[in-house]
């Protein structure tokens, strides 16, 4: 059975770079059939989506978010990562990883348990 | 960019009843539309698939119609459980997510 697991530290200082990491486990993630896919969702509000990436490195970000992103991949360990450069308050927020079904239908099927991440001094 | 919006923002209804929840996409989507179901304290759930397929093990209660610019997710019988925040998705032209629709116990 897959499952995805967020990790990373819960608070990360104003100006700092918020690292994450997704671990895949119950399947491989090197398929051409998935995207890995990071989402957020601040205290009380609606979800966003951050970014994805395929196994093979190709990314896409949101475009209100892409110039301090970076999403990668790792599949001799099987995990994927986020980086968010120059954070503020309003980066503080759940943050979920997903898979995304990528093909005649495209979808989120599977997703972890989310990690928070609070930015304060 | 894509704008999708849901509405109502909160709907009050008791179990039982129909529910019956929006979502309009600024512009044609095809049936690239998800809903999903979250829980407080939860990730979200994965309801709906190309706008009207159910996902593996969500019961029949819940369907997905729509195609183009406008969407309908329907909870026919309302238990106990369905009692969430719901959120659809679209996945034609990058990805959003609508604001979501709190469905509350009246």
């Amino acid at each position: 059975q897959l499952q995805l697991q967020e990790s990373g530290p819960g608070l990360v200082k104003p100006s700092e770079t918020l690292s994450l990491t997704c671990t895949v486990s119950g399947d491989s993630i090197s398929s051409s059939s998935y995207y890995w896919v990071w989402i957020r969702q601040p205290p009380g509000k609606g979800l966003e989506w951050i970014g994805s990436i395929s196994y093979s490195g190709s990314t896409y970000y949101n475009p209100s978010l892409k110039s301090r992103v970076t999403i990668s991949v790792d599949t001799s360990k099987n995990q994927f990562s986020l980086k968010l450069s120059s954070v503020t308050a309003a980066d503080t927020a759940v943050y979920y990883c997903a898979r995304e079904v990528f093909g005649v239908v495209i979808y989120m099927d599977v997703w972890g348990k989310g990690t928070t991440v609070t930015v304060s001094s | 960019e894509i704008v999708v919006t849901q509405s109502p923002a909160t709907l009050s209804l008791s179990p039982g009843e129909r529910a019956t929840l929006s979502c309009r996409a600024s512009q044609s989507v095809s049936s690239y539309l998800a809903w999903y179901q979250q829980k407080p304290g939860q990730a979200p759930r994965l309801l709906i698939y190309d706008a009207s397929n159910r996902a593996t093990g969500i019961p029949a209660r819940f369907s997905g119609s729509g195609s183009g610019t406008d969407f309908t997710l329907t909870i026919s019988s309302l238990e106990p459980e369905d009692f969430a925040v719901y959120y659809c998705q679209q996945r034609s032209d990058s990805l959003t997510f609508g604001g979501g629709t709190k469905v509350e116990i009246k």
